[in-house]
Order: structure tokens, then C-alpha cells, then sequence
């Protein structure tokens, strides 16, 4: 079955340094997101990416993050200063087959978790 | 305000038995739909089962089925015949609009942390 792949699955970082968060959405989606879960606390959406522009932005999303698709199959968030405060848990996520009649349901990665120092 | 409520921080359920997840919702969007996800311990989020708004039946996904109270406002999981592997904590979560307009984001709710008992 399709799915969602995310590297790395852990990544330690120095505050202030850069990090590139790399996912391979479901090969016929046609959107892409971002969403983040700080420990213990509700998954927040960051940004959804449709026919290579963002579409939305949550407030969280301010000008340190960017997300890119370089090429067909890899979707990248990259954080330019990390921040003590952006430690958590990041979901890629994909939807819409090209099919119609599907339920637009969101198929998430497995998660990077980010820890920074 | 909150878009998405789930008030049982826990559950305990003993394994074999029914459990019922809340949750309730809020939007004045005609068009919406309701997901519900499972995330382990080990981080994952699996989607579970999904209810759109327009949905004339309730969900039902093998051992999950949803139970969608429209004018309540209200879409509980309900998980039969409870199994060890089904500790996990569980999300709802609304995305809002018409799918044909693309890319709506899901909010989610707190999550309720579900612990299954032998």
C-alpha cells in the first residue's frame, strides 16, 4: 500500500542552525502539507502546498520556514534559524488521488522529530 | 473558540469491549468533513475512518464506526471489541469546505489517550 516516507526520523540540531526536513508524498497526490505536534500538546497545521505554490500558512509559519518541491517526489520544509521553541514533531502529509469520489483524506508520514539545543 | 472538542483526556476499556470517543465540532460550513486518527507511541498518525457531511450513514471501518450526530454537532469513534494493540492516543479532526476547492487544512482536537486493559 502507498505511502507517506519521511527522513530523518530524528533530528538533533544547535539553536540557530539550519535544518532541512525531507518527505515523500504519495506519488499521485496533489497536495502536500505541513503540520506540527510540540510534545504532549495538538497537532497544528503549518502549511499546505498545491501545484508548486503554498496555498495556506498558519500564523506559525513565519518567513525562517520555507517548503519546497526540488522535484516530483521529494516535498521539503526547511527551517532557516531554529529556535529552542520549534522542538517537536513534524508531519508531512498528502492528499487527493487523481481518482474521483475519494474522501480528500490527509495520509500522514510516520514524523521527524526535531529536538533542538 | 475551539473548532474541535474532545473533553476525555482518558479512556480505560477492558480488552474485548466497546469504547466511545467524543468529540464534538463546530463550524457553519454546510460542507465539512470528520476524521479520526490514531497516533502510538511510537509518533505515527494512521487515519482511522473518515464522515463527510453530506454522509447519509454512519461511518464504519471494520472494528471503528463513527457515530455522526449532525445536529449536535457531535462525531464519536466508536471502537468494538477492544484490543491491546488499540492503546494509543486518538484525534479528531475537521477539515472545513468544499474538497473541490483543494487544500483545507485539518484542525485537530486535544486527543484522547486510550488505554485497553487485559
Amino acid at each position: 500500500e502507498p505511502e507517506v516516507t519521511q527522513t530523518p526520523s530524528h533530528q538533533v540540531t544547535q539553536m540557530g542552525q539550519e535544518v532541512i526536513l525531507r518527505c515523500v508524498p504519495i506519488s499521485n497526490h496533489l497536495y502536500f502539507y505541513w503540520y506540527r505536534q510540540i510534545l504532549g500538546q495538538k497537532v497544528e497545521f503549518l502549511v499546505s502546498f498545491y501545484n508548486n505554490e503554498i496555498s495556506e500558512k498558519s500564523e506559525i509559519f513565519d518567513d525562517q520556514f520555507s517548503v519546497e518541491r526540488p522535484d516530483g517526489s521529494n516535498f521539503t520544509l526547511k527551517i532557516r534559524s531554529t529556535k529552542l521553541e520549534d522542538s517537536a514533531m513534524y508531519f508531512c502529509a498528502s492528499s487527493v488521488p487523481l481518482l474521483a469520489g475519494d474522501t480528500d483524506t490527509q495520509y500522514f508520514g510516520p514524523g521527524t522529530r526535531l529536538t533542538v539545543l | 473558540a475551539q473548532k474541535i472538542t474532545q473533553t476525555q483526556p482518558g479512556m480505560f476499556v477492558q480488552e474485548k469491549e466497546a469504547v466511545t470517543l467524543d468529540c464534538t465540532y463546530d463550524t457553519s460550513d454546510p460542507s465539512y468533513g470528520l476524521f479520526w486518527y490514531k497516533q502510538p507511541s511510537s509518533g505515527e498518525m494512521i487515519f482511522l475512518i473518515y464522515q463527510g457531511s453530506y454522509d447519509q450513514q454512519n461511518a464504519t471501518e471494520g472494528r471503528y464506526s463513527l457515530n455522526f450526530q449532525k445536529a449536535r454537532k457531535s462525531a464519536n469513534l466508536v471502537i468494538s471489541a477492544s484490543q491491546l494493540g488499540d492503546s494509543a492516543m486518538y484525534f479528531c479532526a475537521m477539515r472545513e469546505g468544499l474538497r473541490e476547492r483543494g487544500f483545507q487544512k485539518l484542525v485537530f482536537g486535544t486527543g484522547t489517550r486510550l488505554l485497553v486493559s487485559p
